[in-house]
């Protein structure tokens, strides 16, 4: 099957901090989507994202489909964004198939 | 709208009972998939069922099993109950080839 690797796998912001978290992908897919787990463990949609660049607020996303890579984008962190951050890859099976997450830790 | 809402959202059973969850989607998605999240194996899917037919499974026992009715509620159920079944069960629905929403999940615990 897929593979999807997020990475890194931990990360400790200072609130106000910009970072950059990756996913990688093994194989060209026709979906793509950015999810924050919260505390309850409600996946909450980021971004559906198979190719190019979005922006929603402080979060941004870009897709390089051919590169098989995808990015999101924090400006600004603030402490409700820590949590874990998951990408997720469907092929054309109707399945999700998701990363290991990145856990971010935003500090005041 | 409202979202998609997932019942019951905790669940205490015995191992060797069944359990059965249930998932309403979001008006109008005919797509709904289930996905099982334990901190070893992280997110894993179960299996999707659209306009009530079977389009993919997971690599589970033959334990898990689902269904969808005609109005795309959803329900997964899972027999003789292992402590490895302890988890946290996530369903999301989606139009066709569109954003997957996912419910709050129920959250069950295998004793």
């Amino acid at each position: 099957g897929i593979q999807v690797e997020q990475s890194p796998p931990d990360l400790i912001l200072q609130e106000g901090a910009n970072s950059t978290l990756r996913c990688n992908f093994s194989d060209s897919v026709n979906n793509l989507q950015w999810f924050h787990q919260n505390p309850w463990g409600q996946l909450i949609n980021l971004f559906y994202i198979p190719s190019g660049t979005k922006q929603n607020g402080r979060l941004s996303a870009t897709t390089v489909a051919t590169e098989r890579y995808s990015l999101l984008y924090i400006s600004s962190s603030q402490t409700t964004d820590s949590g874990v951050y998951f990408c997720a890859v469907e092929l054309n099976d109707y399945k999700l198939s998701f990363g290991a997450g990145t856990t971010v830790t935003v500090r005041a | 709208k409202a979202g998609v809402t997932q019942t019951p959202r905790y669940l205490i059973k015995t191992r060797g009972q069944q359990v059965t969850l249930s998932c309403s989607p979001i008006s109008g998605h005919r797509s709904v998939s289930w996905y099982q999240q334990t901190p070893g194996q992280g997110l894993q899917f179960l299996f999707e069922y659209f306009s009530e037919t079977q389009r993919n499974k997971g690599n589970f026992p033959g334990r898990f099993s689902g269904r969808q009715f005609s109005n795309s509620r959803s329900e997964m159920n899972v027999s003789t109950l292992e402590l490895g079944d302890s988890a946290l069960y996530l369903c999301a629905s989606s139009e066709v080839g569109q954003t997957a929403f996912f419910g709050q999940g129920t959250r069950l615990t295998v004793v």
